[in-house]
């Protein structure tokens, strides 16, 4: 099957600094990857659509310049909280999907961020 | 825009069946899905059916559609207290993001 990683499972900085999240699709070339943030005990909402060798899209109310999302090869895809402040610690899950239109996304298995 | 809405809680009894109920708003979606999340864990495809479809049975799953309600319905038989988890509907329409209901923690109870 398709596997997804992302990587650091789990993070603590401190506020004011930058965390990069990677999205990598393992066995699989990914041309699209979707970032996802889930607060606790809430449902996932979306950030941003990273196509490969494309600016990504961002949904309304996500700031580009804070979340900078790089989608720089096929399998792998990076956001970067840029000046993180506690609200931004969150639950930061990565999909991918094999190619545009495909019906299933793979699901990477998260990045828990804390910022203090 | 897209709207998802699930009941938040169910509880059922380990043997029992349980069914998680889902309704949508995108008149346009394609595929529906359902995911289960178990705690600290990211989210894991359950099943999904084709919204030409009304049915699908999977092994315990099964996945009944109303298109023309907008309504989705996932029934766990014999349910155990290792299904114990939140399960989120989620629905794919014009574009390949999904869009996905608040969750419903689902507890069985030995």
């Amino acid at each position: 099957g398709a596997v997804v990683s992302q990587h650091p499972s789990r993070v603590i900085c401190k506020s004011g600094t930058s965390v990069k999240i990677e999205c990598r699709s393992l066995d699989f070339q990914a041309t699209t990857m979707f970032w996802y943030r889930q607060f606790p005990k809430q449902s996932l909402m979306l950030m941003a659509t990273s196509n490969e060798g494309s600016k990504a899209t961002y949904e309304q109310g996500v700031e580009k310049d804070k979340f900078l999302i790089n989608h720089a090869s096929l399998t792998l895809s990076t956001l970067t909280v840029t000046s993180a402040h506690p609200e931004d610690s969150s639950f930061y899950i990565c999909s991918a999907s094999r190619r545009e239109d495909a019906y299933e996304q793979y699901f990477g298995p998260g990045t828990r961020l804390t910022v203090t | 825009g897209e709207d998802v809405e699930q009941s938040l809680f169910l509880s059922v009894r380990e043997g029992d069946s349980s069914v998680i109920n889902c309704t949508y708003t995108d008149s346009s979606s394609t595929y529906l899905y359902w995911y289960k999340q178990e705690p600290g864990a990211g989210l894991q495809l359950l099943t999904y059916i084709f919204s030409n479809m009304d049915m699908k049975q999977d092994q315990r799953l099964t996945v009944l559609l109303n298109k023309k309600d907008k309504h989705l319905s996932l029934r766990i038989a014999d349910t155990q207290t290792g299904d114990s988890a939140i399960y989120f509907c989620a629905e794919r329409g014009g574009r390949r993001a999904l869009t996905f209901g608040s969750g419903t923690r689902l507890q069985v109870q030995p």
